[in-house]
């Protein structure tokens, strides 16, 4: 089955700390986003990427970083610059890269990370 | 920018009711309109969508949304809702910029389907 799998389900982090989230697809699509859900705000984009080796910065890009080195790919890393890390966290895909605005995200299962 | 807002943050309703979820939006040019569900502790799944055409809009699970351009609108409907559709819906705008399909989403009504 084709689909977004992100790891872990649940992730547990002090502060100060770095931590990746995995997300990947085998859905051959070429458009990757991360979002950060918290209560009563809905989702708020992070970071994006269309192709491999490139991405651009979200809304809320402060304190993560992210790499695109496989079309499959596309783990965000929390680094301890981000004030209130803790959320849960939701990766995303598109087929296309036309940015045309009609494309269907499809999304994963999410990540729940807290900072102790 | 765009921006939407969903007025109700919660929803109850009974099960076999109707219900309706308000989504209105904000642009300067023209949007694409999205509902996504999120059951508990899962991912967004599409419900449905507007790009142009007939402005109603049938989706899964028996959903239908209305664009209405002049209200800046986009509300949900469900004749009969089942407990099953106890779950988290977004509404979410998109336009088209060339430069990724990036979505402004609205802060989500939860919809609590009592027996």
């Amino acid at each position: 089955d084709g689909g977004i799998t992100q790891s872990p389900k649940y992730l547990f982090r002090k502060e100060g700390q770095n931590v990746t989230l995995s997300c990947e697809q085998n859905l051959n699509h070429d458009a990757m986003y991360w979002y950060r859900q918290d209560p009563g705000q809905g989702l708020r984009l992070i970071y994006y990427s269309q192709i491999v080796n490139d991405f651009q910065k979200g809304d809320i890009a402060e304190g993560y970083s992210v790499s695109r080195e496989k079309k499959e790919s596309f783990p965000l890393t929390v680094t301890s610059a981000q004030k209130n890390p803790t959320a849960f966290y939701l990766c995303a895909s598109t087929p296309g890269t036309s940015g045309d605005g009609t494309d269907t995200q499809y999304f994963g299962p999410g990540t729940r990370l807290t900072v102790l | 920018a765009q921006s939407v807002t969903q007025l109700d943050s919660q929803v109850p309703v009974f099960e076999e009711a109707p219900v309706e979820l308000r989504c209105n939006y904000s642009s300067s040019v023209s949007v694409y309109l999205f509902w996504y569900v999120q059951y508990p502790n899962q991912g967004l799944q599409l419900l449905l969508k507007y790009l142009s055409g007939s402005t109603l809009v049938k989706g899964i699970n028996g959903f239908e949304a209305e664009f209405n351009k002049s209200q800046t609108s986009f509300h949900l409907r469900k004749p009969s809702v089942h407990i099953s559709d106890t779950a988290e819906y977004f509404c979410a705008v998109s336009i088209q910029t060339g430069g990724g399909n990036k979505l402004t989403f609205g802060t989500g009504t939860q919809l609590k389907v009592e027996l």
